[in-house]
């Protein structure tokens, strides 16, 4: 089937501009997860759904990011005021209830110029 | 809080030759610990978790807890096996990852 999907897969935002990045899991993957990765680092967790309930934000690494999973299904990831900083990857991963393995979408890679 | 560390950036090895990639954590529980891989142009996906002891594509790794390690072996590299590594522990749902080792596969 379908693995988790990821769009843009690119992006490029100037200074300043907001942008939001979409992930689309795994049919009936309970549990989303956003992870950040920027060049030459691995993942860095930011934050974790459990269906439409946002169970962790403890990786959000400032008020401009915010996410949301609505439906409990898509989610969007929403940086607000895009600095230079936040150029990265970001991925998206989904699992099942109860089971350890996350599946992971190809990212989206943001520039900020 | 959780730590992993890959302390090897880049690994270059030959064909046939022995392969260990060096994983440390930090975690003041009992870790689940996993290796996750991402070949070019694919996404980061799963190789093995320390539970379920398997060997997948000939890798292997031992959870040792006093030297609180999980390296990776493999006997005798292929050239498929050029990745990117990644160490994690997982507490909390969310996974924590080392900074990952890029293994090159000489022929």
């Amino acid at each position: 089937g379908a693995g988790v999907s990821q769009s843009p897969r690119y992006k490029v935002a100037k200074r300043g501009q907001d942008v939001a990045l979409r992930c689309d899991p795994i049919s009936g993957h309970v549990s989303l997860f956003w992870y950040q990765q920027a060049l030459g680092q691995g993942p860095e967790f930011l934050t974790y759904f459990q269906n439409e309930a946002q169970l962790d934000k403890s990786g959000l690494p400032s008020d401009r990011f915010f996410a949301e999973r609505p439906e409990g299904s898509v989610s969007t990831l929403k940086i607000q005021r895009t600095q230079q900083e936040d150029s990265a990857v970001y991925l998206c991963a989904s699992n099942r209830q109860g089971t350890y393995e996350q599946y992971f979408g190809p990212g989206t890679r943001l520039t900020v110029t | 809080a959780q730590r992993v560390t890959q302390p090897e950036k880049l690994l270059s090895v030959f064909k046939g030759a022995p392969v260990e990639l060096k994983c440390n954590y930090s975690y003041s529980g009992s870790p689940e610990l996993f290796w996750y891989v991402q070949y070019s142009r694919q996404r980061l996906q799963l190789l093995l978790r320390h539970i379920s002891r398997e060997s997948i594509k000939g890798f292997t790794a031992d959870l040792n807890k006093g030297e609180t390690s999980f390296h990776l072996k493999k006997p005798f590299a292929q050239e498929e096996d050029s990745a990117m590594y990644y160490c994690a522990s997982q507490g909390a749902q969310k996974l924590v990852f080392g900074q990952g080792t890029r293994l090159t596969i000489n022929p």
